[in-house]
């Protein structure tokens, strides 16, 4: 039950796009279409913004997209806003019938 | 409303028990796997436990197999994480979270309850 992979931090300016990337393995991400995205501010319980890979539930911006490719998934934010600045996580089911989260990536919008 | 209210967190010391409580509403608990998650200070996400709907499948991580253990009441709308051996590594927020149907996905999750393992 290793944790996926994010990278720890990433940038870019309002009306940009960003893309953070979740590795896992063929036991979680690359096995399953279960991967899915949080949304955290500081102090804030998570928000889900993608499940299933690629759907977004209703009243998630359409900014919001997700991709899968082997064991990476994907998110990306277009057209990046300044509310956009908050953690991220990816999240995938197990071949254990566990879940697995990623370690969280810090999106700044500078 | 849809919601979920976590309860039973506090301070305590290691080896000691705790038992948090989350109740829901607004919508038909007893039709929806559930999930504990926990985020240590200043850390991520970690994936506690799950129970299905009915109770019958229950699943852990690895650190607390044996030690937690989770339940549901659902004539009382009700989800519990019963911990027992906590261990200093244990302090966390605790989260219980709803599972959005078919989708093992966290759709609706509740603001958590601190329980901070001390000596």
């Amino acid at each position: 039950q290793s944790a996926l992979t994010q990278p720890a931090s990433v940038s870019g300016s309002p009306g940009q796009s960003i893309t953070i990337s979740c590795t896992g393995t063929s036991s979680d991400v690359g096995d399953y279409n279960y991967v899915s995205w949080y949304q955290q501010h500081p102090g804030r319980a998570p928000k889900l913004i993608i499940y299933e890979v690629t759907n977004r539930p209703s009243g998630v911006s359409y900014r919001f997209s997700g991709s899968k490719s082997g064991n990476t998934a994907s998110l990306t934010i277009s057209g990046l806003q300044p509310e956009d600045e908050a953690d991220y996580y990816c999240s995938s089911y197990t071949t254990s019938s566990s879940w697995v989260f990623g370690g969280g990536t810090k999106l700044t919008v500078l | 409303q849809v919601q979920l209210v976590e309860s039973g967190g506090g301070v305590v010391q290691p080896g000691r028990s705790l038992r948090l409580s989350c109740a829901a509403s607004g919508f038909t608990f007893s039709t929806y796997v559930m999930h504990w998650v926990r985020q240590a200070p200043g850390k991520g996400l970690e994936w506690v436990a799950v129970i299905s709907y009915g109770g019958s499948n229950k699943y852990y991580t690895d650190s607390v197999k044996g030690r937690f253990a989770i339940s549901r009441d659902d004539s009382k709308n009700t989800l519990y994480l019963q911990m027992n051996s906590l261990r200093i590594e244990d302090t966390a927020l605790y989260y219980c979270a709803k599972d959005r149907s078919s989708s093992w996905s966290f759709d609706l999750w509740g603001r958590g309850t601190l329980v901070t393992v001390s000596s």
